[in-house]
Formats: C-alpha cells, sequence, structure tokens
C-alpha cells in the first residue's frame, strides 16, 4: 500500500501570500488530520477531516483553512502568510478517527520570507 | 496544563544501553489511547505502539517494550541494546474525547536520543 503522501515538499513563498497544501491519505483511510510542526511549539493539532467534514479544529487562527475531497484527498489553505507560518505542516491519514493509529506524511517544509 | 508531559528533553546513551523514554499523561476520561511515535532525522513520523486504557499489559516488540501503569498515569517506552539507528525523536500521544465525541489527539514536546557508537 502507497503511504501518505504530501505535495509539494518544499515551498518558499513571502508575506502576504497564499498557500494551498496537499495531502493523499493510504487508500481506504477516511480520516485526514493536520498538523504544524516548529523548534518552539512542537506538534500542533490544526484540524482533522473524516468523510469531507471538519470534526475537530486547533486553536488557529481564520487564516488557515482545509477541506476535504470525496476521495478522502485534503487540502489546507493559509491566506495572508506571516513570517511565523514557517514551518513543517504534517498530514496524517487514519482508518477511521482518531482512536487509531496515524500514518504521517513526510511533511510540507513551508519557509515564509 | 500539560495533557502529555515528557519530561526528557534529549538523551544520549552509548550504543548497547538501555534507555528509558518516559510519558506522563493527564486526562478524566475513562477511554482513551495512548501512542508511541518516533521521528527519525529525514522528518516522517512513523507508528510504533497503541495502547487503549483498559489494557495495562505490558507489551514487547523486539528490542523495544512498553509499560502501561494506569496508578501513575505513565506509559514509558525502552529500548534495549540501543543502535545508532534508534536516534530519533520519540513523541508520547493521548486521544482523549472519543466518548463525546469531541476527538482530541495531543502529542507531547518529544524526547530527542541520541545513540552514540
Amino acid at each position: 500500500k502507497a503511504g501518505v503522501t504530501q505535495t509539494p515538499r518544499y515551498l518558499i513563498k513571502t508575506r502576504g501570500q497564499q498557500v494551498t497544501l496537499s495531502c493523499s491519505p493510504i487508500s481506504g483511510h477516511r480520516s485526514v488530520s493536520w498538523y504544524q510542526q516548529t523548534p518552539g511549539q512542537g506538534l500542533q493539532f490544526l484540524f482533522e477531516y473524516f468523510s469531507e467534514t471538519q470534526r475537530n479544529k486547533g486553536n488557529f487562527p481564520g487564516r488557515f483553512s482545509g477541506r476535504q475531497f470525496s476521495n478522502s484527498r485534503s487540502e489546507m489553505n493559509v491566506s495572508t502568510l506571516e513570517l511565523g507560518d514557517s514551518a513543517l505542516y504534517l498530514c496524517a491519514s487514519s482508518l477511521r478517527d482518531r482512536a487509531y493509529e496515524q500514518y504521517f506524511g513526510p511533511g510540507t517544509r513551508l519557509t515564509v520570507t | 496544563a500539560q495533557k502529555v508531559t515528557q519530561a526528557q528533553t534529549e538523551i544520549s546513551v552509548v550504543e548497547k544501553e538501555d534507555v528509558t523514554l518516559d510519558c506522563v499523561y493527564e486526562t478524566r476520561d475513562t477511554t482513551y489511547y495512548l501512542f508511541w511515535y518516533k521521528q527519525p532525522p529525514s522528518g516522517e513520523l512513523v507508528f510504533l505502539i497503541r495502547r487503549n486504557s483498559f489494557d495495562e499489559q505490558n507489551e514487547i516488540s523486539g528490542r523495544y517494550s512498553w509499560n502501561f501503569q494506569k496508578s501513575t498515569s505513565s506509559f514509558n517506552f525502552t529500548i534495549t541494546a540501543s543502535q545508532v539507528v534508534d536516534s530519533a525523536v520519540y513523541f508520547c500521544a493521548l486521544s482523549e474525547g472519543l466518548d463525546s465525541g469531541t476527538y482530541k489527539y495531543i502529542f507531547g514536546t518529544g524526547t530527542r536520543l541520541k545513540v552514540l557508537a
């Protein structure tokens, strides 16, 4: 089975721009979660989608949004980028929900200049 | 309050030594799950183990073993005869809120393990 894939792997954006990151979960997995990882804050939960519905959201501003498609693929969007948004963004898929183990993608390294 | 505490920020051991990574959690739920993940230098988190709150049996998988003690709210991870390839950041995580449906998946801050040859 193919693992979780994330595209692009690296991005450099300018402050004020917006960015869209993509995640393809493991086949058969219906739950997709997004995390932001930074050296200072560690792994912080952004949101989780299950069957195209956002089930839970972390404490991030509204500039961070996401969606899930009928094939379980997910995208997250960050608008009006700030320098502090520079981070590794990780996507994780799970069979059903977060009582199950999550399988992580390699992440997208976003640098905001 | 930190719900998952990994007090050891960084540990260095010499190859073949045993090492234990500590994890203390906090939850009011009766049903919850605990996990350990490994993040090698390549960056991709790898699932290691899941344990539910009703199963306190210790588990051994090769050189890895886990000790779950509800009485002390701890879920510690031991690597026996460590190897250089074990060098990574290890995260403990808690999944709670399953009874109410308001799932929360909370990671600890991680412990960086360095195994020296």
